[in-house]
């Protein structure tokens, strides 16, 4: 089993829709769940990270963590075609190394 | 501005050649990271750097080589051992001061091998 799993998508929304992406994850050691949005040709940039289980939330994004399940969600509400981007998952331990999910596509058409 | 910077963008390669990106920052950030990208395959880890003449080798070290001479610099050599080269480079650099996940990347380097 993989350390990280994402489904790569594409996923393909209309405007204003609630779009949700989702990672899970199988070592329970794991400490700290990011989320990096990576435009097309250009390099990922950190979105949100979260160190606890719950929500975090910040303007149109959600971040959810559930250790007990090893589930992570980014939610994003009211989408635009600003975020059509590839968005990646990143989980890590204290003192390693991050592991990237595969990413899944966005696409929000207006 | 600090930031990463990656060159060159686009690089073509003979089969059999050595080619060496170049990554530097002036972020004052002690680690830097080499990640490769393909399509439908995330990043993968080639060689990681936490202080200044010494590095580890990530997920996928093979074919690949790496130094750090200087704080602000991080050469990686995709050498002919490697026998798939063909995919987007990505350099990254954290600080012990931010979150332990956060990284901050480079625009990328595009290499090609014909």
């Amino acid at each position: 089993q993989k350390e990280v799993e994402q489904d790569p998508g594409p996923l393909s929304v209309p405007e204003g829709a609630i779009v949700s992406l989702n990672c899970t994850y199988s070592n329970s050691a794991f400490q700290y769940f990011m989320w990096y949005r990576q435009y097309s040709r250009k390099g990922p940039e950190l979105l949100m990270y979260t160190y606890s289980s719950g929500n975090k939330e910040d303007g149109r994004f959600t971040a959810q963590v559930d250790k007990s399940s090893k589930y992570i969600s980014l939610f994003i509400r009211d989408s635009q075609p600003s975020d059509s981007a590839t968005y990646l998952c990143a989980i890590n331990q204290a003192g390693t190394a991050l592991i990237f999910g595969k990413g899944t596509t966005l696409s929000v058409s207006s | 501005d600090g930031g990463i910077t990656q060159s060159p963008k686009y690089l073509f390669r003979k089969e059999g050649q050595n080619v060496t990106l170049s990554c530097e920052q002036n972020l004052n950030h002690d680690a830097m990271y080499w990640y490769r990208q393909d399509p439908g395959q995330g990043l993968r880890l080639i060689y990681y750097s936490q202080i200044v003449n010494d590095f580890q080798k990530g997920d996928i070290a093979e074919g690949y080589s790496v130094s750090r001479e200087k704080k602000e610099s991080f050469p990686l050599t995709v050498t002919s051992a490697q026998k798939n080269p063909t995919a987007f480079y990505l350099c990254a650099s954290s600080s012990r001061d931010r979150g332990p996940g956060e990284l901050f990347f480079g625009e990328g380097s595009r290499l090609t091998v014909l």
